[in-house]
């Protein structure tokens, strides 16, 4: 089956540094890929879709200079935290899809901001 | 616009005992309906879709779902429930089966030994 590689798993970082989340779809070509965020014991919050090729959309309330997203090839699409600071800590999920199968999901990173 | 009601943030049910989690759902055009399950600090896994086939919709895991545009629910079963069943389950829509997920709240189920 579809399988998205999401990386890393888990980092900590400083506050004021950048952090950048990669996600994968490993036998698949993904067209839109999706970013989540989830708060903990809450639900997932999309973030932004973003189409290869092309600039993400954002969702309302998401600051798009701060949630940097990249979506250069079919296979990969890149979540850059720029400027991170202790309210960024969170758990953050990708999300592929080929537009006719569904969608495959990545297994998060789980950031921490120090 | 779609969205969908996860009712009960918590549920507990007894190993062997039938698994009921409630999902209500609202959208402007035909859904598309998924169900999630998620284990902690762990990605989303795929439970079971209704893609406008079958009402009655068979997942992995034992689990089912049942279509009922009437009710506008789609309810999660599993007549015995297994202590790996024990997790986050996320009830959630699309349009059209490849726009942006709606996610619902999510329902914790524990399963009582």
């Amino acid at each position: 089956g579809a399988v998205v590689s999401q990386h890393p798993s888990r980092v900590i970082c400083k506050s004021g540094t950048s952090v950048k989340i990669e996600c994968r779809s490993l036998d698949f070509q993904a067209t839109t890929m999706f970013w989540y965020r989830q708060f903990p014991k809450q639900s997932l919050m999309l973030m932004a879709t973003s189409n290869e090729g092309s600039k993400a959309t954002y969702e309302q309330g998401v600051e798009k200079d701060k949630f940097l997203i990249n979506h250069a090839s079919l296979t990969l699409s890149t979540l850059t935290v720029t400027s991170a600071h202790p309210e960024d800590s969170s758990f953050y999920i990708c999300s592929a899809t080929t537009g006719t199968d569904g969608y495959t999901f990545g297994s998060g990173t789980r950031l921490t901001v120090v | 616009a779609q969205s969908v009601t996860q009712l009960g943030s918590h549920v507990s049910v007894s190993e062997g005992a039938l698994v009921l989690l409630r999902c209500n759902y609202s959208s402007s055009v035909p859904p598309y309906l998924f169900w999630y399950v998620q284990y902690p600090n762990q990605g989303l896994q795929l439970l079971l879709k209704y893609t406008s086939a079958a009402t009655l919709v068979k997942g992995i895991n034992g689990f089912e779902a049942e279509f009922k545009k009437s009710e506008t629910s789609f309810h999660l079963t599993k007549p015995s429930a297994h202590m790996s069943d024990a997790a986050e389950y996320f009830c959630a829509v699309s349009a059209f089966g490849n726009e942006k997920l709606t996610f619902g709240t999510g329902t914790r189920l524990t399963i009582i030994p």
